[in-house]
C-alpha cells in the first residue's frame, strides 16, 4: 500500500530564512506526489505536484519541492520564509484507486 | 471561478441523531471525494465518486455512513445514529476527471456530536 511520512510535527524558522518541510514516500510503481497547505479553519489548498519530468517542481506562493527517487523523498522548500507561511502542511500520494493518502501533517511556524 | 462549497460550515448534534452534510463541487468536475479530518486519525479517505461509475466506498468507517451524488454534481454525506467519535471536520474535494491530478478542497463541515 502507498504511504507518506512526515517525520516532523513542527518546524520553526525565522522570517527570511530558508525553510524545508520533509516528506518521504513508499509506493509501488511511479509516485504521484502532492503538497497541500491548511490555514486555520480553512480547507486544504493545493500547492504543487510531481507527476513526471523535472525533479524540481515549482508551485504556489514561492514554494517548490524536490523529488528524489533514490531517497524516496519529496521535501517542500522555500528560499525565504514569511510569517504568513505559518500553517499546517500535508504531503500526499495518489493511490492507484485515485484517492489521496495523506501524511500526518507538519506545522510550520515562522517567527518575525 | 467558484470553488468547492460545503454546508453547513458547523453542525452540532446530539448523539444518536442523523446528520446530512452537503458538497457542491466545482462545475464540470466529474470526480468527487469525501475525507475526514480528526485529531486522532489525521486525514482519512471516506468515499469517491467518478462520473457514472460505482462509488469507491472502501473508506467508510461503518454502515452508519453513506453518501450519494445526484446528477453527477451535488453530493450528500449522511451519518446515521451519530456517535461522539464521529466528531471531526468533513472535507469534500473535486477533480476535473480525465485531466488534472490535483484535488480541490472545500472549507469543510465541522461536526460536533454531544
Amino acid at each position: 500500500a502507498q504511504s507518506v511520512a512526515q517525520p516532523e510535527d513542527q518546524v520553526n524558522v525565522a522570517e527570511g530564512n530558508p525553510l524545508t518541510v520533509k516528506c518521504t514516500y513508499s509506493v509501488s510503481g511511479n509516485p504521484y506526489l502532492f503538497w497541500y497547505v491548511q490555514y486555520p479553519n480553512r480547507g486544504l489548498q493545493f500547492l504543487l505536484k510531481y507527476i513526471t519530468g523535472d525533479n524540481l517542481v515549482k508551485g504556489s506562493y514561492g514554494f517548490e519541492a524536490e523529488f528524489n527517487k533514490s531517497q524516496t523523498s519529496f521535501h517542500l522548500k522555500k528560499p525565504s520564509a514569511l510569517v504568513s507561511d505559518s500553517a499546517l502542511y500535508f504531503c500526499a500520494v495518489r493511490e492507484d484507486t485515485d484517492k489521496l493518502i495523506f501524511g500526518t501533517g507538519t506545522r510550520l511556524q515562522v517567527f518575525p | 471561478g467558484a470553488g468547492v462549497s460545503q454546508s453547513p460550515s458547523n453542525k452540532v448534534t446530539e448523539k444518536g441523531k442523523d446528520v446530512e452534510l452537503r458538497c457542491d463541487p466545482i462545475s464540470g468536475h466529474t470526480a468527487l471525494y469525501w475525507y475526514r479530518q480528526s485529531l486522532g486519525q489525521g486525514l482519512e479517505f471516506l468515499i469517491y465518486f467518478q462520473g457514472n461509475s460505482a462509488p469507491d466506498k472502501s473508506g467508510l468507517p461503518s454502515d452508519r455512513f453513506s453518501a450519494e451524488r445526484t446528477g453527477g454534481s451535488v453530493s450528500t454525506l449522511t451519518i446515521q445514529r451519530t456517535q461522539q467519535e464521529d466528531s471531526a471536520v468533513y472535507l469534500c474535494a473535486s477533480r476535473p476527471g480525465l485531466s488534472g491530478y490535483e484535488q480541490y478542497f472545500g472549507p469543510g463541515t465541522r461536526l460536533t456530536v454531544t
